[in-house]
């Protein structure tokens, strides 16, 4: 397995614009979870989906931020409109079923707004 | 609500055992974790413990927990320099255990 799949990578992106992250989680598990990490805050959960279904969306931060998973091996965070103190590493992870296994986490988009 | 502490630094020599430790705050928590985080990269799961276990060895790696206390401590036997990374402690926490509360992670710093 290819492990979870993250794009882009990199984003720079204009104050305003629209930005949207992508997901990939390995085949097979039912958990996906989207987290935001920067050094003031470390690694904040946003969202969680249990079989596509969002859970907990406790810690989106504002309106401007929502999370999709309209299938199984598919999810999308997209901020709109975007600022600065939006910049950030975001990263998505998987789980399966079972507890204790813990998450396999993608590489992560590193996110600026300028 | 759910919290997890640990120190933000560890400086060691090439050699010597790095033990980085943590404290948690959900006692019902049903697994606690040690994730490592390499420049440019995500965590990546070092090892974990069952909350009824009192310690899990796994080659240079040894796990202690205390759950009186609700100290987690990971201590790495022979540190290298590949071992320089950021290690978050992580407790799994809410109903079915799989929601998971991360530290701010220890920074460790391996002198050759």
């Amino acid at each position: 397995d290819a492990g979870v799949i993250q794009s882009p990578r990199h984003e720079v992106t204009e104050m305003g614009q629209e930005v949207t992250l992508r997901c990939k989680p390995i085949s097979g598990h039912d958990y996906l979870f989207w987290y935001r990490q920067t050094m003031m805050r470390g690694l904040e959960l946003l969202i969680y989906f249990n079989n596509n279904v969002p859970i907990d969306d406790s810690g989106m931060p504002e309106d401007r931020f929502s999370a999709k998973m309209p299938n199984a091996s598919f999810s999308t965070l997209k901020i709109q409109p975007s600022e600065p103190r939006d910049s950030a590493v975001y990263f998505c992870a998987s789980s399966p079923r079972r507890t204790g296994l813990g998450y396999t986490f993608g590489s992560g988009t590193r996110l600026t707004i300028v | 609500g759910e919290d997890v502490e640990q120190s933000l630094f560890l400086s060691v020599r090439e050699g010597d055992s790095s033990v980085i430790n943590c404290t948690y705050t959900d006692s019902s928590s049903t697994y606690l974790y040690w994730y490592k985080q390499e420049p440019g990269a995500g965590l990546q799961l070092l090892t974990y413990i069952f909350s009824n276990m009192d310690m899990k060895q796994d080659q240079r790696l040894t796990v202690l927990l205390n759950k009186k206390d609700k100290h987690l401590s990971l201590r790495i036997a022979d540190t290298q320099t590949g071992d320089s990374a950021i290690y978050f402690c992580a407790e799994s926490i809410g109903t079915g255990g799989f929601k998971t509360i991360f530290g701010a992670g220890t920074r460790l710093f391996v002198k050759a």
